[in-house]
């Protein structure tokens, strides 16, 4: 089985624009979550979908957004850029919830 | 909500001797305790759980251990060897379709 896929690996852009990730889970999983890494805060949860509906959210401004398509494939969107939303950003896929999640490689997000 | 705490930050040790780290958590729902390991560019890898109705778990040169009471469990790794050498990850969740908590991570580093 292909693992959890991200695209794309590195990404860099300035203050103010819009940015969106994609992640691609493992065949058959159907709970997507995304966390968002930094040197001083470790792993930070954002959000997680299951069949296309946010079922939990983290700690995180509105500018921090997802949906989940019906193939559940999962994209994230980040608008009104600032320089502290540098960091990597994780999908976690699971069959239906949070449990047993597996990570893919993240996309490398920087502000400039 | 649930807060998990993680020591220590670093930790070195000779190759072949044991490490262990060690976690707290907050919130006497959770009963789903997994541990990540991350490799440099890479997500975090599922390398071991444990539910709050065991209180220990093998698997090979890794263990976890759990103690509800006191509300810590810790990563045993024993027989270290230069591959794991990264950072791990502790985390608590109530299980189901509840979020998962992380630790802020141990940054493992083992000297041939």
């Amino acid at each position: 089985k292909a693992g959890v896929t991200q695209t794309p690996r590195y990404l860099i852009k300035t203050r103010g624009q819009q940015v969106t990730l994609s992640c691609s889970p493992i065949s058959g999983h159907r709970s997507v979550s995304w966390y968002q890494q930094t040197p001083g805060q470790g792993l930070q949860f954002l959000f997680e979908y299951f069949s296309e509906t946010q079922r939990n959210k983290g700690n995180f401004p509105g500018r921090f957004s997802g949906r989940q398509f019906s193939n559940s494939r999962s994209e994230m969107n980040v608008s009104t850029l600032e320089l502290g939303d540098s960091a990597l950003y994780l999908c976690a896929s699971s069959w239906r919830g949070q449990e047993t999640q597996y990570f893919g490689p993240g996309t490398r997000l920087l502000v400039l | 909500g649930e807060n998990v705490e993680q020591h220590p930050s670093t930790l070195s040790v000779q190759e072949g001797d044991s490490a262990v780290i060690k976690c707290t958590y907050s919130d006497s729902a959770s009963n789903y305790f997994p541990w990540y390991k991350q490799e440099l560019g890479k997500g975090p890898q599922l390398i071991i759980d444990i539910r709050s109705n065991v209180g220990e778990k093998k698997d090979q040169r890794i263990a976890v251990t759990l103690n509800k009471t006191a509300k810590h469990f810790s990563l045993h790794i024993t027989e270290t060897q230069p591959e794991d050498s990264a950072v791990y990850f502790c985390a608590a969740s109530p299980g189901g379709y509840q979020k998962v908590t992380f630790g802020i991570g141990t940054k493992l580093q083992v000297i041939p």
